[in-house]
Order: structure tokens, then C-alpha cells, then sequence
């Protein structure tokens, strides 16, 4: 159980388009998920926080309105990386949890995208 | 079917135990097996492992990578409350495959 599906895993786009990337929690309604940043042999950089039916919590230096998130469902949150440059090049993962009452679930990661932009 | 899977799910040890955490893995086209610790926000990194055999160590922490055997574990020695955390094990390979993590928690 617990199974969060990230699509796509890869993706190539041009310069100056903008790529769209879904995470859904599959069998679990995620009260909250993460979306994260990898950058190479580093720690997950963690860019926003969205709950459902609430605006995203950007961390310092995201621009948001660069990287648009919506978390319109329990199951569902993309991440729109709006006129994608080559620097925005990287490897982005989501995760998800739920929350009942005071117990936080542990967090599930879906497997990322690698998004390359030429 | 790729996989990883941590265990114990959730440990609870007193101050100035030392624990043994363990990750193992199923995944084809291995690269590199990765340990993060979550607290609050973003995993920190704390090793990765690609070579068996060799121990990584940092202050009380330590790691070590068997590919024969498909399994790492993650050592931390003379535990204090800061270790209090959920430790992530991520396999990579084209992308990240992560365990559901062991809750470890401190008590003094």
C-alpha cells in the first residue's frame, strides 16, 4: 500500500515551454505532499509544501511563479515549471502523507522526473 | 518488480543505545544506495554507498553497502534525542526508489 505514481519520469522540453508534472497518491488520500528538488550526490531541496484546497507554502527562493503548484484533490498535485530554462534542469521528486488526528504518516516518495531542458 | 524495504518500521531506544538500521533492495541497473535523515521539512543526505564493503562514517553514524547480498545498513552509535528522526533508504538507478523509512525514536 501507500503507492504515489509520479509522471512523467522523463521528460525533454525546449527553452521558454512549460512542462507539467503530476504526483498521485494511489491508494491514499494525501493530506499534504512535498515536491522536492535533487540536485546530484545532494541532499532532496525541498521547494513547496500544498495541501489540499489551500495554496502551496513555498520555501526560500522558489519562485512561484515559476514553479505553479496545484493540489485540487487528495490524490492529486502537479508541479508546472513555467518557461523552462536550461538551468531549470534537474531531477524533481514529490512525495505525500496523510495526517489522522496527530499521527503523520511517514512519507512516500514517488520515483521522480528528470526534466532536461535544451 | 523494483523495490526497497526498510526495517524495523519504528524503533524506540533509550539515550546512548546503539542501533542497527537495515535497507534492502531488488532493483536492476543499480547505481548507488542512498541514506537520508527526515525531521521536519526536505531528507537530509546523509551517505551514499556504490562500492560493497566499504564503510562510510560520519561522527556516530556509519554505513555499509553489500551488492551480493542486496542490503545496506545504517549504524548509529551512543544515540541521542537529536537522532530522533525517520532515516530513508533510496536506491538509484535511473530514478530513486525510497523505502518508507524507520521512525527511530530517542528517549532519555
Amino acid at each position: 500500500g501507500a503507492v504515489v505514481s509520479q509522471h512523467p519520469s522523463w521528460v525533454i522540453c525546449k527553452s521558454g515551454t512549460s512542462v507539467k508534472i503530476e504526483c498521485r497518491s494511489l491508494d491514499f488520500q494525501a493530506t499534504t505532499m512535498f515536491w522536492y528538488r535533487q540536485f546530484p550526490k545532494q541532499s532532496l531541496m525541498l521547494m513547496a509544501t500544498s495541501n489540499e484546497g489551500s495554496k502551496a507554502t513555498y520555501e526560500q527562493g522558489v519562485e512561484k511563479d515559476k514553479f505553479l503548484i496545484n493540489h485540487a484533490s487528495l490524490t492529486l498535485s502537479t508541479l508546472t515549471v513555467t518557461s523552462a530554462h536550461p538551468e531549470d534542469s534537474s531531477f524533481y521528486i514529490c512525495s505525500a502523507m496523510w495526517t489522522l488526528s496527530s499521527y503523520n504518516s511517514p512519507l512516500h516518495f514517488g520515483n521522480g522526473t528528470r526534466l532536461t531542458v535544451t | 518488480e523494483d523495490k526497497v524495504v526498510q526495517s524495523p518500521l519504528s524503533l524506540v531506544v533509550h539515550e546512548g543505545d546503539t542501533v542497527t538500521l537495515n535497507c534492502s533492495y531488488e532493483v536492476t541497473n543499480f547505481r548507488s544506495l542512498l541514506w537520508y535523515k527526515q525531521e521536519k521539512k526536505a531528507p537530509t543526505f546523509l551517505f551514499m554507498l556504490t562500492s560493497s564493503g566499504i564503510e562510510k562514517k560520519s561522527g556516530r553514524l556509519s554505513s555499509i553497502l553489500d551488492k551480493k547480498e542486496l542490503f545496506s545498513i545504517l549504524n548509529i552509535t551512543a544515540t541521542q534525542t537529536g537522532d530522533s528522526a525517520i532515516y530513508l533508504c533510496a536506491v538509484e538507478k535511473n530514478q530513486f526508489y525510497f523505502g518508507t523509512g524507520t521512525s527511530l525514536t530517542v528517549i532519555p
